[in-house]
């Protein structure tokens, strides 16, 4: 069966300090993925997707960025980080480009201080 | 551009009652349309699909496509249904990209 998993579960960074957040996938291949951020009582916000290894579009212009060395793996990066970075991020994986749904990660709070 | 609408933040019932939450979209193409649901200290996971016609935990949804509506629904609704909803919409063109709602908290009171 497909499984998914994401770390670190919570985060707290200084301001200025790198970001990288891991996600990878078991049980498929080439699949389509997904960063999302949730904010609190709102929606989910796409960041990045990726539908193959190398390939990235970025859906807002920002602090962080992705990268999908393998075709499991998609990992979320910043060179500096901002106290606006704080939130919910959250990995995804879809098949079928998404006619299935998705499939979620645990998550990962991060806090900037 | 697509976009979702979840005009209700919050959302309470007694149990038993029926309960409806609201989503209305907006996209060119031809829509897929889903339903996630949040249970306290879970992850976020997939409730149905409009396109599977299902019924899951008592929950249907129907597209209209007239009204660009998905609402969910349930015809008696139980505690454990208390948790946050979220209606989703993507389009299969732009590589299964989904637009997600704020999302509606639901409160099932006994």
């Amino acid at each position: 069966s497909q499984t998914i998993h994401q770390w670190p579960a919570t985060l707290v960074q200084p301001v200025g300090s790198p970001l990288s957040l891991e996600c990878t996938v078991e049980g498929t291949s080439n699949p389509n993925l997904y960063w999302y951020r949730q904010a609190a009582g709102r929606g989910l916000q796409l960041l990045f997707y990726s539908v193959g290894i190398g390939q990235i579009s970025s859906e807002v212009p920002q602090n962080l960025s992705a990268s999908r060395p393998q075709d499991r793996q998609f990992i979320l990066s910043s060179k500096k980080l901002l106290l606006s970075d704080s939130g919910f991020y959250l990995c995804a994986w879809s098949a079928n480009w998404g006619r299935d749904g998705y499939t979620f990660g645990s998550g990962t709070r991060l806090t900037v201080v | 551009a697509q976009r979702v609408t979840q005009p209700e933040k919050l959302l309470s019932v007694f149990k038993g009652a029926p309960v409806e939450l609201k989503c209305n979209y907006s996209y060119s193409g031809s829509p897929e349309l889903f339903w996630y649901v949040q249970y306290s200290r879970q992850r976020l996971q997939l409730l149905l699909r409009h396109i599977s016609r299902e019924s899951i935990k008592g929950f249907t949804a129907d597209l209209n496509k007239g009204e660009t509506s998905f609402h969910l629904k349930k015809p008696f609704a139980q505690e454990e249904d208390s948790a946050m909803y979220y209606c989703a919409l993507s389009g299969i063109t732009n590589a299964g990209k989904s637009t997600f709602g704020d999302g509606t908290t639901l409160t099932v009171k006994p």
